[in-house]
């Protein structure tokens, strides 16, 4: 069953930036693609976008597109959020998940997040 | 962008009982509506996809109905262990967006 594994913990200053990696472990991300969403302290949950990691092809919320790359390394089975000229507001526990987009069926059903990293919090603070 | 609201914010009741959450969408999601339960300092885990289908692995109490606009998650006898925020979420079309939450609290 494949894992995600994201990276540690992160303090950064008001218009700095930040990058989140996200490590796919047991298994490929062969017709899987990857979503980021985040987690402000004590609130919902905010889609940011997503990325198919085999074409590299990415989908940004609006919200987000000025100042949000994403990248995958196919190699490592890595992908890496970039978030940029950050304010207090990026305050978020950031999370990787899963989606199945490929043809056919799958388990868990298509573009649906089954499969989520344990999130790698994020505080903006000077 | 489609807003989802829950309602209602926080549900109170005791063990046993029927736990009925509301997802409301503002505009028609066919059944592309899926629903997380997250409990404090875990991630989010995916319930039901489909408005209806069972995740791998999810209780058969957990149960989703509805379609369009109007959905719900019924908990059928509620258990200590389902004590978590509840969030809706669609894939209708970019970008997903989710609902605010409810809260399942034991009375």
């Amino acid at each position: 069953q494949v894992q995600l594994v994201q990276s540690g913990v992160e303090v950064k200053k008001p218009g700095s930036s930040v990058k989140v990696s996200c490590k796919a472990s047991g298994g490929t991300l062969n017709n899987f693609a990857i979503s980021w969403v985040r987690q402000a302290p004590g609130l919902g949950l905010e889609w940011m976008g997503g990325i198919i990691p085999m074409f590299g092809t990415t989908n940004y919320a609006q919200k987000f597109q000025d100042r949000i790359t994403f990248k995958a390394d196919i190699s490592t089975n890595t992908i890496y959020m970039d978030l940029n000229t950050l304010t207090s507001e990026d305050t978020a526990v950031y999370y990787c998940a899963r989606y199945y987009y490929g043809s056919g069926t799958y388990e868990n059903g298509v573009f649906y997040m089954d499969v989520w990293g344990r999130g790698t919090p994020v505080t903006v603070s000077s | 962008e489609i807003v989802l609201t829950q309602s209602p914010d926080t549900l109170s009741l005791s063990p046993g009982q029927r736990a009925t959450l509301s997802c409301r969408a503002s505009q028609d999601l066919s059944i592309y509506l899926a629903w997380f339960q997250q409990k404090p300092g875990q991630p989010p885990r995916l319930l039901i996809y489909d408005a209806s289908t069972r995740a791998s692995g999810t209780p058969a109490r957990f149960r989703g109905s509805g379609s369009g606009t109007d959905f719900t998650l019924t908990i059928s006898s509620l258990e200590p262990e389902d004590v978590a925020f509840y969030f809706c979420q669609h894939r209708r079309n970019w970008p997903w967006t989710f609902g605010q939450g409810t809260k399942v609290e034991l009375k």
